[in-house]
């Protein structure tokens, strides 16, 4: 079955730097690739996804990156601010999104120093 | 509603009791999903359903899990002879059918057994 790998585990930075997050997977068969976003006590939010017809997609300082050769994808978040601190997940799908489950990445605790 | 309701948002049960977890999803989602959740960790995959039916429990873990979707809305996910291994956040998800993209999640139940 499909298996996503994610890294780093934590990642530590100033705010106005950029951050990136990245993740393998392994079944060549997934299509569908989204970003979650949790913070303390709440479930996830997604924030982006992108698709594999897709290279690359962006939403303001959000932008997701997809190499489907080396099967993997990658969060960037540009001129972060203390509100983007939280754990971030990718995930991967077969099924498109919006039928069958996702496979979750373990997630990453981005801090941002004010 | 406005978004995807999970019901208690705690629960301490004892070792062996019976656990009934409740979510309501966003209304007009036909798809809905139920994931856990360990410390650390990215969410599991526990069950899909599309309408009534469960179209993939694969993730179920054991007999002691079950879930149902009697009216294609609610759902209420049952844990039998709770173990201390049960012990997690369990989140769930609804989304559009056909393809729309993205799960909403709900702020999920912690389960706690004692």
């Amino acid at each position: 079955g499909e298996n996503v790998e994610q890294h780093p585990s934590t990642l530590s930075v100033q705010e106005g730097d950029s951050a990136v997050i990245k993740c393998t997977y392994s079944d060549s068969a997934s299509n569908y690739f989204p970003w979650y976003k949790q913070e303390l006590g709440k479930g996830p939010q997604l924030i982006i996804d992108i698709r594999s017809n897709v290279g690359e997609k962006k939403d303001q300082r959000i932008a997701v990156t997809l190499n489907k050769t080396a099967k993997h994808f990658s969060l960037h978040i540009t001129e972060t601010q203390p509100e983007d601190s939280a754990v971030y997940f990718c995930a991967a799908s077969i099924s498109g999104g919006s039928q069958g489950n996702l496979i979750f990445g373990k997630g990453t605790k981005l801090s941002v120093k004010p | 509603g406005a978004g995807v309701s999970q019901t208690p948002s705690n629960k301490v049960t004892e070792k062996g009791k019976y656990v009934e977890l409740r979510c309501d999803p966003i209304s007009g989602h036909t798809a809905l999903y139920w994931y856990r959740q360990s410390l650390g960790q990215g969410p599991e995959f526990l069950i899909y359903f599309q309408g009534t039916g469960a179209a993939d429990d694969s993730g179920l873990p054991n007999d002691r899990f079950f879930a149902v979707r009697p009216e294609g809305s609610v759902s209420t996910l049952k844990i039998q002879r709770t173990e201390r291994g049960d012990s997690a956040v369990y989140l769930c998800a609804s989304s559009y059918d056909g393809g729309a993209g993205g799960y909403t999640f709900g702020s999920g139940t912690r389960l706690t057994v004692v």
